[in-house]
């Protein structure tokens, strides 16, 4: 079956711009989140979805980044006035449970966004 | 909040030989401890994982230890392969999920 995917998977922006990061998760997963990976790290949490509900919202750096899931499927992580240091791979993954923090989590391959 | 520190940074083990990577975490709370494989510009996989009432898992050529108390997890590979050379993640979770930085395994022919 399908997996994760995400779009675009690279993205370039010029400082100030903004954008806007889509993940279709595995059909029926119940769990969504949300990760940057900065180059040579591990990934970082940033936000978490139980179906439409945003639960944790509490890596995201600052209030220029936004995430959604309106129908408790696809999400979409939102960066306002983008900056270098926002310069990164965005991770997605899903899990097929709530509480998707203690279960296998599936990742997607990822968008590189890089601000110049 | 939950701090991960793994280590070593980088590995480079003969194929055939077994590699070791050790992880801590700060978080008694922590009771899941999942383990992932990134290949080179792939997402990440998980290979193993294991839950705070155990204290050892097996799967075939890789295993992992954990000991609660002194809240250190383990990753052996045994008989290294090539395919085997990769960034392994641990990782540790209660509400949430805190990876470590990654190990660079290159495993030499």
């Amino acid at each position: 079956g399908a997996g994760v995917s995400q779009s675009p998977r690279y993205k370039v922006a010029k400082r100030g711009q903004d954008v806007a990061l889509r993940c279709d998760p595995i059909s029926g997963h119940v769990s969504l989140f949300w990760y940057q990976q900065a180059l040579g790290q591990g990934p970082e949490f940033l936000t978490y979805f139980q179906n439409e509900a945003q639960l944790d919202k509490s890596g995201l750096p600052s209030d220029r980044f936004f995430a959604e899931r309106p129908e408790g499927s696809v999400s979409t992580l939102k960066i306002q006035r983008t900056q270098q240091e926002d310069s990164a791979v965005y991770l997605c993954a899903s899990s097929p449970l709530a509480g998707g923090q203690l279960v296998e989590q599936f990742f997607g391959p990822g968008t590189r966004l890089t601000v110049l | 909040g939950e701090n991960v520190e793994q280590h070593p940074s980088t590995l480079s083990v003969q194929e055939g030989d077994s590699a070791v990577i050790k992880c801590t975490y700060s978080d008694s709370a922590s009771n899941y401890f999942p383990w992932y494989k990134q290949e080179l510009g792939k997402r990440p996989q998980l290979i193993i994982d294991i839950r705070s009432n155990v204290g050892e898992k097996k799967d075939q050529r890789i295993a992992v230890t954990l000991n609660k108390t002194a809240k250190h997890f383990s990753l052996h590979i045994t008989e290294t392969q090539p395919e085997d050379s990769a960034v392994y993640f641990c990782a540790a979770s209660d509400d949430k999920i805190i990876f470590g930085k990654g190990t660079r395994l290159h495993i030499l022919p």
